[in-house]
This record gives C-alpha cells, structure tokens and sequence, in this order.
C-alpha cells in the first residue's frame, strides 16, 4: 500500500544553523506533497506545499524540494529560531484520490 | 470563517461508555477528514468524506468505532465500548476538494479510564 517514511524522527539544531528533513514515497502516482507543523499542544498547520510540477518551491526561510524520479522530497529551513521548535509532518496525495499520507513526523529542537 | 470546529475539547470517561466526538468543517469544503493521534502510533487516518460520503475507512481500528457525516456542515466518530487503549488526541480536518490543504480542528482530547 502507500508509504510515505520521513527522517529524521527528531532533529536539534542549534540556533541560526539549518535543518533538513526529508521524506520518501512509494506511490509513484502521488502529485501533491504538503509539509504541517505541529506545535506542542496544537493542531498540524500547513506551512508550505509543492505539486508534482515543480522541483522547488521557496517562502521565506522555508523551502521544499521535490524529485519524482528518485521519490523524494524535503524540507529545508535557514536560520532556525527556537519558534521553529515543533514537530513536522510530510505528506503524499496522490491524483484522483482524496487521502493524504502522512509521515511519522519529525521532532525539531532549535536551541537558543 | 471560525475554522473546523471541534467538540468536545477534552473527554474523560470510564471504560465501557460510549463517547461521541463531534466536528463542523469548513463551510464549503467537501471532504472531511477524522484522525487519530498518539506518541506510539503518530497521526493515524481514520476515515474520510467526500460530499457526506464515507470513500475510505479502512484505517478504523474495530467495528467499536463509527463514523457518520450527515449533511455538509457535521459529522460525528463514535466509540462504542470505549477501552483504555482508546486514549489519543482525535482531530477532524476539512479540505475545500481534492489536492487542496487540510485545515485541522483543535482536536478533542480523550482518555479512557
């Protein structure tokens, strides 16, 4: 069945340093690739997401890249800050149908 | 727009009772999402909508759960018994259609004793 596997499951960074999470699929029809964040105690957020039509895709100090040959994509932030601290979630949807795959999540600490 | 509206917010009961999560989507959106959420097992997908109609509910875990959306603007998950094991942060989440962002409510969150 569909998998999405994220790494790493936790992740400490020192402030200002960058953080990279990255993540895999297995449905080679999957087209849509949304990253939330969970702060504690919160709901999952989107922060940013990326169609299969696009390799990259940048907001400010977030960016995510994508290659669908390989079946990976990623998430990268510059210039962390400890507000950055949460959880983060990836994710697969695939064309034509409506449930979205979610990784296990990854645990950033950004440390002051 | 007040967002997905998630209710109750907190939910303790004794093992055996029946409990009833309840959530009102975004209006306009025509999918519905219900997931479940624990350390152990991450976030779980439970079941999902499209236009009041269950389309996937594989990852229900036992047949003491059900799920019903009625009309467009709520849905209820039922567990009926409950047990311990039922413990979790249930959230309900709505996107306007497919291939768009899932919008998450505050979750409820439940413990059995």
């Amino acid at each position: 069945g569909e998998n999405v596997e994220q790494h790493p499951s936790t992740l400490s960074v020192q402030e200002g340093d960058s953080a990279v999470i990255k993540c895999t699929y297995s449905d080679s029809a999957s087209n849509y690739f949304p990253w939330y964040k969970q702060e504690l105690g919160k709901r999952p957020q989107l922060i940013i997401d990326i169609r299969s039509n696009v390799g990259e895709k940048k907001d400010q100090r977030i960016a995510v890249t994508l290659n669908k040959t390989a079946k990976h994509f990623s998430l990268h932030i510059t210039e962390t800050q400890p507000e950055d601290s949460a959880v983060y979630f990836c994710a697969a949807k695939s064309t034509g149908g409506f449930k979205t795959i979610f990784g296990a999540g990854t645990r950033l600490f950004v440390k002051a | 727009d007040a967002g997905v509206i998630q209710s109750p917010r907190h939910e303790v009961t004794e093992m055996g009772q029946e409990v009833t999560l309840r959530c009102k989507p975004i209006s306009g959106h025509n999918s519905l999402f219900w997931y479940r959420q624990t350390m152990m097992r991450g976030l779980e997908l439970l079941i999902y909508f499209n236009n009041n109609v269950p389309i996937d509910d594989s990852g229900m875990p036992e047949d003491r759960f059900s799920a019903k959306m009625p009309n467009a603007s709520f849905s209820t998950l039922k567990i009926q018994p409950s047990e311990p094991r039922d413990s979790a942060v249930y959230f309900c989440a709505s996107s306007l259609a497919e291939g768009y962002e899932q919008y998450f409510g505050p979750g409820t969150r439940l413990t059995v004793t």
